[in-house]
């Protein structure tokens, strides 16, 4: 099937610095991705859905300045937490979605990154 | 809103003992239901997927048919192996209101002992 990488799976940052995690389709074009967040023992959070060469589209109360999403190509996507603090510690996801919208669509997921700010 | 309830865990079995996971769900449109599988250290896949009423999804020994009538869509395999240790997701996709996005249960760990 499709894969899905996500790079780094671990960063550990300094409160107040800014992390970019990359997503990347390998052997597909990925019209939209999707970027999930993941607390302990609890559901993924749909963050924002973000179209190659538009403007990503965010969930309420997710910040827009806060969490920076880039769809420049087909199969690059990346989340940037800008002055990342120890509430935004958490397990990143991303999917892929390769064809159009409806019920015969997949989405494939990365392996995630996990957050950890001090 | 749409919203995914699952069955609590963690989920212990003896190899070969049946398993069932309970999924139900809240949606205002027609959606399609999904189960995911995480295995430790890697991405969600898909695991198998009904879009309509009464179909069956089935895939590696698992089923679970989307039944409209109680709102569910249990996950269920007849004898479980060591190696169906993961953690499994119920997800619905609802095409009018949320454009296909996911949403997603809280997830259910099952741990497989041999």
């Amino acid at each position: 099937g499709a894969v899905v990488s996500q790079h780094p799976s671990w960063v550990i940052c300094k409160s107040g610095t800014s992390v970019k995690i990359e997503c990347r389709s390998l052997d597909f074009q990925a019209t939209t991705m999707f970027w999930y967040r993941q607390f302990p023992k609890q559901s993924l959070m749909l963050m924002a859905t973000s179209n190659e060469g538009s403007k990503a589209t965010y969930e309420q109360g997710v910040e827009k300045d806060k969490f920076l999403i880039n769809h420049a190509s087909l199969t690059l996507s990346t989340l940037t937490v800008t002055s990342a603090h120890p509430e935004d510690s958490s397990f990143y996801i991303c999917s892929a979605r390769s064809g159009l919208a409806g019920p015969q669509e997949t989405q494939y997921f990365g392996p995630g990154t996990r957050l950890l700010v001090l | 809103g749409n919203s995914v309830t699952q069955m609590e865990g963690p989920v212990t079995l003896s190899e070969e003992a049946f398993l069932t996971i309970n999924c139900t769900y809240t949606a205002t449109g027609y959606p399609s239901l999904f189960w995911y599988v995480q295995y430790p250290g890697e991405g969600l896949q898909l695991l198998l997927k009904a879009t309509k009423a009464d179909d069956k999804g089935s895939n590696k020994g698992f089923e679970a048919t989307y039944r409209k009538e109680t709102t569910s869509f249990h996950l269920e395999k007849g004898s479980v192996q060591v190696s169906d240790s993961a953690v499994y997701f119920c997800a619905l996709s609802d095409e009018e209101t949320s454009g296909s996005r996911l949403t997603f249960g809280e997830g259910t760990q099952l741990t497989v002992n041999p």
